[in-house]
């Protein structure tokens, strides 16, 4: 089975500094997607990369998958209280109807 | 504006007493998943429903139970909770291929 791995596990930022969340997998990603998860809560969806090499940005956040398919990362900028939360890739379990198999998630806090 | 509906948030039984978790949607997405997230753990998938196919996890326990009585609608049903079912439990839908989205979740807690 596929496994997900994530890292860091936790990252403390100061307000308005860059950081990187990474994930890398057993296997060739098919299609890799980013939630994000607030304390007891929900999962949101940030964003879907299936193709090698893709970027995708969205306000302040960015996310690549990797050419060879086996790694992406999650770039934010000038981070923000608000980015506080926990990052979460996943990735299409096959035969699964397109459920999706996760990493144990990056938490991220924000101080000012 | 909720899409995906769970009630209730949060949810208190006792051991061994069975206990219903609801979910509904809004977005007529033909599957619906469960999953299970125990603290600082990733969601693991419990089992899913493409349209009115139920398909099971093999590593998920008999214990666990779901219907989904039409498409906008499912249940998860845990007969004899125990203290390890202590955990929040995510709803997802999704329209085959493509963005998935969750519900707020339940929190259940055994005592």
């Amino acid at each position: 089975s596929q496994e997900l791995e994530q890292s860091p596990q936790s990252l403390i930022v100061q307000e308005g500094k860059n950081l990187t969340i990474n994930c890398t997998s057993s296997k060739t990603l098919y299609g890799l997607y980013w939630y994000k998860q607030k304390y007891g809560e929900g999962l949101i969806f940030l964003m879907m990369l299936q193709k090698g090499g893709e970027e995708k940005s969205h306000e302040k956040i960015t996310a690549k998958l990797d050419e060879k398919k086996q790694q992406s990362s999650l770039h934010i900028t000038a981070s923000q209280p608000s980015h506080a939360g926990i990052y979460l890739c996943g990735a299409d379990i096959p035969h699964s109807g397109y459920a999706l198999n996760f990493g144990k998630g990056t938490s991220l806090l924000v101080t000012p | 504006d909720a899409m995906v509906i769970q009630n209730p948030r949060y949810q208190v039984t006792q051991f061994g007493k069975p206990v219903t978790l609801s979910c509904s949607q809004t977005l007529n997405h033909n599957v619906m998943y469960w999953y299970q997230q125990k603290s600082s753990q990733a969601p693991k998938l419990l089992f899913h429903y493409y349209d009115k196919d139920f398909n099971n996890e093999a590593d998920t326990p008999d214990n666990f139970q779901s219907r989904r009585p039409n498409t906008s609608f499912c249940f998860l049903d845990i007969r004899s909770p125990g203290l390890g079912d202590a955990a929040m439990y995510l709803c997802a839908t999704s329209r085959d291929i493509g963005q998935t989205f969750f519900g707020a979740g339940t929190r259940l807690s055994v005592l």
